[in-house]
C-alpha cells in the first residue's frame, strides 16, 4: 500500500525567511511524485511533477527535489501570498491514475 | 483552455437523502477521478473512470457510486447520506495514460453538508 507522510503539519515563517517542507513516501514502483498548493475552500492547484530520484524543478520562489525516499519543497524568501496548504502525492504502478496524498503542510507567512 | 468544472459548488442535505455531483473534465481528458477531503482524513481516493469504465476504486462503502458518459463528463452519487459524508468532494481529470506519471488537474470541489 502506497503511503505519504508530510512534515511539519504546520509552519509559520516571517516574510523572507526560507525553509523546506518534507514529504516521505513508500510506493510500489514510483511513476510520479506531485506537489499541489491548496487555498482554503478551493481545489488543489498543480505545482510540480517529479519522476525520478535526483530530479529538481523550480517555479518562482519554489523548488522541488526528489530522492528515493523523500521529496522536499524549498521555499526561498517567501511572501504572504505563499500562505496555503501544500500537498504531496505519489502515483504508483498499481493504481492507474490514482494519487495517494499526504495530510499536507499548512504554511503561514507573516509580513 | 477551460479547467475542470464541478456543480453544484455547495449543497446541504439531510441524513438519509441521496445526492448527485457532476464533473466536466478538461477537454480531451478521458480519465476522471473523485476524491473526498475531510479535515481528519485528508484527501482520500473514491474511484476513477476511464472511457466510461470504472478502472479503480478506493475503500468506500457501496453507497458511493459513479459513472462516466461518452463525452467524459462524470457524476458521483451518494445514497442514504450520513453525517460523516460531510466533506469537500473533488474531481480531477487527466489523459488517462498508464505510462509515465500523469498529472491530475483538480476542480474547485463541491462542499457537501449533511444535517
Amino acid at each position: 500500500e502506497d503511503q505519504v507522510t508530510q512534515s511539519p503539519e504546520a509552519l509559520r515563517l516571517q516574510e523572507g525567511e526560507s525553509s523546506s517542507l518534507n514529504c516521505s513516501y513508500t510506493v510500489s514502483g514510483l511513476r510520479g511524485l506531485f506537489w499541489y498548493r491548496q487555498d482554503p475552500g478551493k481545489g488543489p492547484e498543480f505545482l510540480f511533477t517529479l519522476y525520478s530520484a535526483g530530479e529538481e524543478k523550480e517555479k518562482e520562489r519554489l523548488k522541488a527535489t526528489l530522492t528515493k525516499k523523500e521529496s522536499f519543497l524549498h521555499i526561498t524568501a517567501p511572501k504572504p501570498e505563499d500562505s496555503a496548504t501544500y500537498l504531496c502525492a505519489v502515483q504508483g504502478r498499481s493504481g492507474y491514475s490514482t494519487l495517494t496524498f499526504g495530510k499536507g503542510t499548512m504554511l503561514l507567512v507573516s509580513p | 483552455k477551460a479547467g475542470v468544472t464541478q456543480t453544484p459548488r455547495y449543497l446541504i442535505k439531510t441524513r438519509g437523502q441521496q445526492v448527485t455531483l457532476s464533473c466536466s473534465p478538461i477537454s480531451g481528458h478521458r480519465s476522471v477521478s473523485w476524491y473526498q477531503q475531510t479535515p481528519g482524513q485528508g484527501l482520500q481516493f473514491l474511484f476513477e473512470y476511464f472511457s466510461e469504465t470504472q478502472r479503480n476504486k478506493g475503500n468506500f462503502p457501496g453507497r458511493f457510486s459513479g459513472r462516466q458518459f461518452s463525452n467524459s463528463r462524470s457524476e458521483m452519487n451518494v445514497s442514504t447520506l450520513e453525517l460523516g459524508d460531510s466533506a469537500l468532494y473533488l474531481c480531477a481529470s487527466s489523459w488517462g495514460d498508464r505510462g509515465k506519471g500523469e498529472t491530475q488537474y483538480f476542480g474547485p470541489g463541491t462542499r457537501l453538508l449533511v444535517l
